[in-house]
Order: structure tokens, then sequence, then C-alpha cells
């Protein structure tokens, strides 16, 4: 089974400045999908960005963007000139490649999650 | 983007009764749909993956008696959570997915049971 893990519960960052979430995962497979979600007060979860594991070129979103490694099975989130509304829970994601219309294939592994503070 | 959309966003009921919770992709057809359940400053916890016209496939450990699920169509899911009890209460979030495109989640219904 697949398992993911951030081990930052909690993290902050001044506004404008640069932060960056950790994210390790475990898997024995060689093709799959990662995902970084925001989930600010609201509760509404957001995607912020995907990355596709058979893809060497780290995926970028404006102001978001990954390092993935996949040989270290690592997958950090960098937010660059922060703003106060980045402020939420992150959740890195999981989810297998492996046949797009089976049920065990489409699910999501979340890791704990990190929680950020944007200070002004 | 996909659009879900989760009704009632907020219930309160009593001890009891049974809540049912629907889950709606507006504009597009979902093969899958997951349910979730979150405590707070916790991380997102599978119930259980329903496949449109088959049964729903729970997660070890969740009773399928208590969380009833019907997917009926590719554009609705229903949770019902059958005689609530105070232990029940928390935050459910549905996703709908079709086949390898992303999970879109709806925006949770918080669930307070007296």
């Amino acid at each position: 089974a697949q398992t993911v893990t951030q081990s930052q519960p909690e993290m902050s960052v001044q506004e404008a400045e640069t932060v960056t979430l950790s994210c390790t995962y475990d898997t024995s497979e060689s093709d799959y999908y990662l995902f970084w979600y925001k989930q600010p007060p609201s509760r509404q979860m957001i995607l912020v960005i995907r990355q596709e594991a058979y893809k060497q070129q780290n995926a970028t979103e404006n102001r978001f963007s990954v390092n993935f490694q996949k040989a270290a099975k690592s997958f950090s989130l960098k937010i660059s000139d922060s703003q106060l509304g980045d402020a939420a829970m992150y959740f890195c994601a999981y989810r297998s490649a492996r046949g797009g219309g089976e049920t065990s294939g489409s699910r999501l592994t979340f890791g704990e999650g990190t929680q950020l503070t944007v200070n002004p | 983007g996909a659009v879900v959309s989760q009704h009632p966003s907020w219930v309160i009921c009593k001890s009891g009764t049974s809540v049912k919770i629907e889950c709606r992709s507006l504009d597009f057809q979902a093969t899958t749909m997951f349910w979730y359940r979150q405590f707070p400053k916790q991380s997102l916890m599978l119930m259980a993956t329903s496949n449109e016209g088959s049964k729903a496939t729970y997660e070890q450990g969740v009773e399928k008696d208590k969380f009833l699920i019907n997917h009926a169509s590719l554009t609705l899911s229903t949770l019902t959570v059958t005689s609530a009890h105070p232990e029940d209460s928390s935050f459910y979030i549905c996703s709908a997915s079709r086949g390898f495109l992303p999970q879109h989640f709806g925006d949770g219904t918080r669930l307070s049971i007296l």
C-alpha cells in the first residue's frame, strides 16, 4: 500500500517570501500522479498543482512549483511571493496511474497535512 | 473547471435520526465518487468509493449499515448516515472523478448530532 508523509505539521512564512512544504511517499509502482491540495478555513479542497511521475520536468502553476525527485520519492511544494490568501492547510496526495476505470486506481492517498501561516 | 455540488453544507439534527448528504457533479459524468470524513486539523479519511450502478466499496473499519452510499447515476451520489449519534458528528466531503482526471471536491457538509 502507498503511504504519504508530511513531516511539517505547521509552517510559517512572511508575506512576499518563499516557503517550501515537504512531502515524501512510498510506493512500489512506477507510474502514478502526485498532487498538492489547499484547504483554506472554508474547508474547500482546491487543487494547487499536479505532477505525472513519467514527466521529469517539474510542474509549475504561477507562484507554485514542485521539486519532484522520483528516486528519492520526494515531492515538495514551493510557494513564491507568499500572499495572505495562501494561508491554509496543504495536503500532498498520491494516486496510482493503474487502470483509470478501476476503483483502486483512482483513489487518493493523503498526507497528514501542513498548516501554513502567512505573516503580514 | 469541473464543479461538484454538495448539499447540505451544514446540518444539525437530533440523535437517532438519519441524515442524507447529496453529491452532484454538475458539468461532467463522474464514473467514480468518493466519500471522506475529516476531523478538525486532520487529514481526509476515505470512507468509501462508489462506481455508478454498483455497490460501494467501504474502507476497513467503516460500517456499511451505518453509512449507506448510493450512486444511482453518473451525476449523483448520496451518503446516508443512519441512526446518527454524537460520535458521527464530523465534516464529510465528497469528490467525483472520471478515469484519469483529477478528483474534484464538493464544499463539504458539517454534520452536528445533538
